[in-house]
């Protein structure tokens, strides 16, 4: 079973509409949670870094939120872009080594 | 653009052959890595690099040889592969070690897609 689980598995909303992806975790205790952005045919680009400390971490119009209790996070995108399709992948990092546990994404189309 | 290149973009090869995949980065980062990533799958990582020296080999098949010349260039040499293999290939880089803290941000090339006939 993957320790990072992230839902919905893909999603289409409207242009101009907000949209919520979450993320699930097992991994304990971890260094860092990332969100990446990854457009067709290109790598991924980081969106957010928070700490295992940090609850929410913004950058333009996304917002992502960190709950270390529950051991979720989401990545809210408000009035979404024709350019906000692509696939958003969920990162988490422990506090030793490089193994990066990585969720499958989740894959958003926004239509006109 | 990210700062980090990678040729050829895409690549088909049949089993017997050998081919290398190649990576630059222009961002003067010590670290760099290997990925693969398959469809529906989360990215493996695959090979990491600091200051040149190999840090961490995710148990990759030894028909994946990496090799790191320099700090700026990184190489992933491929021979006998099988059609699971088939793939996109990401190279990343950071300046520092992303495990382990929030630094070490890392910066994806556009990948190799690589298809094993």
């Amino acid at each position: 079973k993957n320790q990072v689980e992230q839902s919905p598995q893909s999603l289409i909303i409207l242009e101009g509409k907000n949209c919520t992806l979450q993320c699930n975790y097992t991994v304990s205790p971890f260094s860092n949670l990332r969100w990446y952005k990854q457009d067709t045919g290109r790598g991924p680009v980081s969106l957010t870094i928070m700490t295992f400390s940090e609850n929410t971490k913004s950058n333009g119009r996304y917002t992502a939120t960190l709950d270390a209790d529950t051991k979720q996070s989401s990545l809210h995108i408000t009035a979404s872009q024709l350019s906000d399709s692509a696939s958003y992948i969920c990162v988490v990092i422990p506090f030793t080594g490089n193994q990066f546990y990585f969720g499958t994404g989740t894959s958003l189309t926004v239509i006109p | 653009e990210t700062g980090v290149t990678q040729t050829p973009r895409h690549l088909v090869m049949g089993m017997t052959n050998k081919k290398s995949l190649k990576c630059e980065q222009h961002l003067g980062h010590n670290a760099m890595y290997w990925y693969k990533q398959s469809a529906k799958k989360p990215l493996e990582l695959m090979f990491v690099y600091s200051l040149e020296e190999r840090v961490e080999n995710n148990s990759v098949p030894s028909r994946f040889s990496p090799e790191c010349p320099n700090s700026s260039h990184l190489f992933l040499h491929l021979h006998t592969l099988q059609p699971e293999d088939s793939a996109l290939y990401l190279c990343a880089s950071s300046q520092g070690l992303a495990g382990g803290g929030p630094g070490g941000e890392q910066f994806f090339g556009p990948g190799t897609r690589l298809t094993v006939l």
